[in-house]
């Protein structure tokens, strides 16, 4: 069984100050690995993905994430928080082999200071 | 990026009535649809997998008879919950991905459904 865990329900953040949002995953096979966002009242938007190559992978707004594979972790990283970035972010894992499912963790709600 | 529709955005029935939800891909074709609960403060819930033209796959727990999927097309797939009960009140979101091994997921903006 795949799964995936974010151990911070919140993380706070002054604007201008980098941050990090924490994801580690356990799936059989590869992992396929993927950042998503959610703004109140919005849908969830993709931010990223890891899928093969570069262990760091650029998306959407500033956001980066390294996929670490002894680790098992990919977190999501910006080097300057803007007040805007302020949402609920989930991380979500799908097996490179066969099935389609992709398993999302919990979801970290993050808040910049201003 | 690519956009996916949900209507109706929120939808108020009498206990024991059916909904039906369509989610549509406006700008590319989904190949795959799935179909997920939220939970206030909770993650989605992933109730079923749905391939255009074949049966969903639902998740265990999920009762097929319950929660209907049809993927007609590559651009519409829709969710109708029958009988519906006060249990059943909860935010369905819909998301597609496109051909061509992209594997990343495109959601619509969610159904809020209160059954009363």
């Amino acid at each position: 069984a795949q799964s995936v865990a974010q151990p911070e329900d919140q993380v706070n953040v002054a604007e201008g100050n980098p941050l990090t949002v924490k994801c580690t995953y356990s799936v059989s096979g590869n992992p396929y690995l993927f950042w998503y966002v959610q703004y109140p009242n919005r849908g969830l938007q993709f931010l990223l993905k890891y899928i093969t190559g570069d262990n760091l992978v650029k998306g959407s707004y500033g956001f980066e994430a390294e996929f670490n594979k002894s680790q098992t972790s990919f977190h999501l990283k910006k080097p300057s928080a803007l007040v805007s970035d302020s949402a609920l972010y989930f991380c979500a894992v799908r097996d490179s082999r066969g099935y389609q499912k992709v398993t999302f963790g919990t979801g970290t709600k993050l808040q910049v200071i201003p | 990026g690519a956009v996916v529709s949900q209507h109706p955005s929120w939808v108020i029935c009498k206990s024991g009535t059916s909904v039906k939800i369509e989610c549509r891909s406006l700008d590319f074709q989904a190949t795959t649809m799935f179909w997920y609960r939220q939970f206030p403060k909770q993650s989605l819930m992933l109730m079923a997998t749905s391939n255009e033209g074949s049966k969903a796959t639902y998740e265990q727990g999920v009762e097929k008879d319950k929660f209907l999927i049809n993927h007609a097309s590559l651009t519409l797939s829709t969710l109708t919950v029958t009988s519906a009960h006060p249990e059943d009140s909860s935010f369905y979101i819909c998301s597609g991905v496109g051909a061509g091994g992209t594997y990343e997921q495109y959601f619509g903006p969610g159904t809020r459904l209160t059954v009363t």
